[in-house]
């Protein structure tokens, strides 16, 4: 069965530096969304991007995220500028055509943000 | 959005039906009932889905009161791989294509050996 898939599986990150989590969903695959669940936390939803643009977006996705699909296959979330509340899990997921009703999540990237 | 509540965690043994249930007495007519479950360290997996009639699929049944108030999803043999959180979450069907579920605390289940 095609699956969701995410790299790298942890990363650890000092406080103001660049991140890139990446993603590459199931291929015929159309709406794709990151979320994050912070330890012991809500799954909360940042974002979702459909037909090259976000379409919608959380209040948590301020100006340090940004999201992109570079190349078709990858689906990446970039946070400018850690900082420590960063750390989190981070969730992608795709959703198919004609099938509104079953988000398909990655296995995640733990965060940790020192 | 409408919102659901279910029990904060429920116990089971191996191998014996669990039923979890969750409120939803403010559901709309257009809503589906969707339930999500999330293994330790993983991300969230779609389990099953319903709008007014009782579903079965490979993982569970899912069970939705006839005034669709509650609903109830169904293990039917518990097993260790079973433990996990579960989600029910509501999806209004009049929304697009891009649905987005909110997700809450769920249903931690444990099973027992």
């Amino acid at each position: 069965e095609p699956e969701v898939t995410q790299t790298p599986s942890h990363q650890v990150t000092q406080m103001g530096q660049e991140v890139i989590l990446r993603c590459v969903p199931i291929s015929n695959h159309l709406y794709f969304y990151w979320y994050r669940q912070i330890l012991g936390q809500k799954v909360e939803f940042l974002v979702s991007f459909y037909n090259n643009e976000i379409s919608e977006k959380s209040e948590i996705f301020d100006d340090q995220f940004s999201v992109e699909r570079p190349d078709g296959s990858n689906f990446t979330l970039k946070i400018r500028s850690t900082k420590l509340e960063d750390s989190a899990m981070y969730f992608c997921a795709s959703l198919a055509p004609g099938n509104q009703e079953t988000q398909y999540f990655g296995p995640g990237t733990r965060l940790l943000v020192l | 959005d409408a919102k659901t509540t279910q029990p904060n965690s429920m116990e089971s043994n191996e191998e014996e039906p669990v039923h979890l249930p969750c409120n939803h007495s403010t559901i709309s007519g257009t809503d589906y009932i969707h339930w999500y479950r999330q293994l330790p360290s993983q991300g969230p997996e779609y389990v099953i889905h319903g709008l007014t009639s009782n579903v079965n699929n490979r993982m569970a049944s899912l069970a939705i009161a006839e005034d669709r108030k509650s609903s109830t999803l169904i293990l039917h043999r518990a097993t260790l791989r079973d433990a996990a959180v579960y989600y029910c979450i509501l999806r209004d069907g009049k929304s697009g294509g891009s649905y987005i579920p909110t997700f809450g605390r769920g249903t931690s289940l444990i099973v027992h050996p």
